[in-house]
């Protein structure tokens, strides 16, 4: 079985200063875990996503995300924060149970609120 | 391109009726999928596609819950004798292989009076 957990439910951060967003998975073989972002009332989109290539992964607007094995994380980080970033984020492995063979297994979801 | 597309946008239907959405993929993508994502919450998988064929439908939440897929294109998720816990967006996701990156339509919102 598979899972994600996104360890804050809310982050708030000031426009110009680091982001941060926590995710723990647990696997039971090497997974791809992946970053998605849902800006309100639009679509979930791609922002980035590992598949046992390199451990630092870039995505899309300057995020970009750790693979540590040894932790088992994939935390979602950029060095400065924009206004247009505030939307919720998703952490995702995929397969395994609650995603189907090759489904997507989502975390409860991030809300990044960005202070002016 | 054009990317997934779902329709309706938006639905209001009243406890015990029926109701179907539709999900149009990205054309010559074989997967498709289907997620209820509930107010506040993560994305719920549903069922999943292979060409026409469901491997995995261990994600419904109860035989009311039916969903089929025609021509390796079009998919419709119908929802009989909605109950208001069924108050969701439904979302679609389509790949071009089994286990490719997904591509998401806007979603449905349903909500049930």
């Amino acid at each position: 079985a598979q899972s994600v957990t996104q360890l804050d439910s809310h982050v708030s951060v000031s426009e110009g200063t680091p982001v941060l967003l926590r995710c723990n998975y647990s696997s039971s073989y090497s997974p791809s875990l992946f970053w998605y972002v849902q800006h309100p009332n639009k679509g979930l989109q791609l922002l980035l996503k590992y598949t046992s290539a390199a451990t630092l992964v870039k995505g899309i607007n300057g995020f970009e995300a750790e693979f540590k094995k040894s932790e088992t994380s994939f935390h979602l980080t950029k060095p400065s924060a924009h206004m247009s970033d505030a939307a919720e984020y998703f952490c995702v492995v995929s397969g395994g149970s609650g995603g189907g063979a090759d489904g997507l297994t989502f975390g409860k979801g991030t809300h990044l609120i960005i202070q002016p | 391109g054009a990317g997934v597309s779902q329709s309706p946008s938006n639905k209001v239907t009243e406890k015990g009726k029926d109701v179907e959405l539709r999900c149009d993929p990205i054309s010559g993508h074989t997967a498709l999928y289907w997620y209820r994502q509930r107010l506040g919450q993560g994305l719920e998988f549903l069922i999943y596609f292979q060409g026409n064929s469901a491997p995995d439908k261990s994600g419904l939440p109860s035989d009311r819950f039916s969903a089929e897929r025609t021509g390796e294109s079009v998919s419709t998720l119908t929802i009989q004798r909605t109950q208001q816990e069924d108050s969701a967006v439904y979302l679609c996701a389509s790949s071009l292989l089994r286990a490719g990156e997904q591509y998401f339509g806007p979603g449905t919102r349903l909500t049930v009076t």
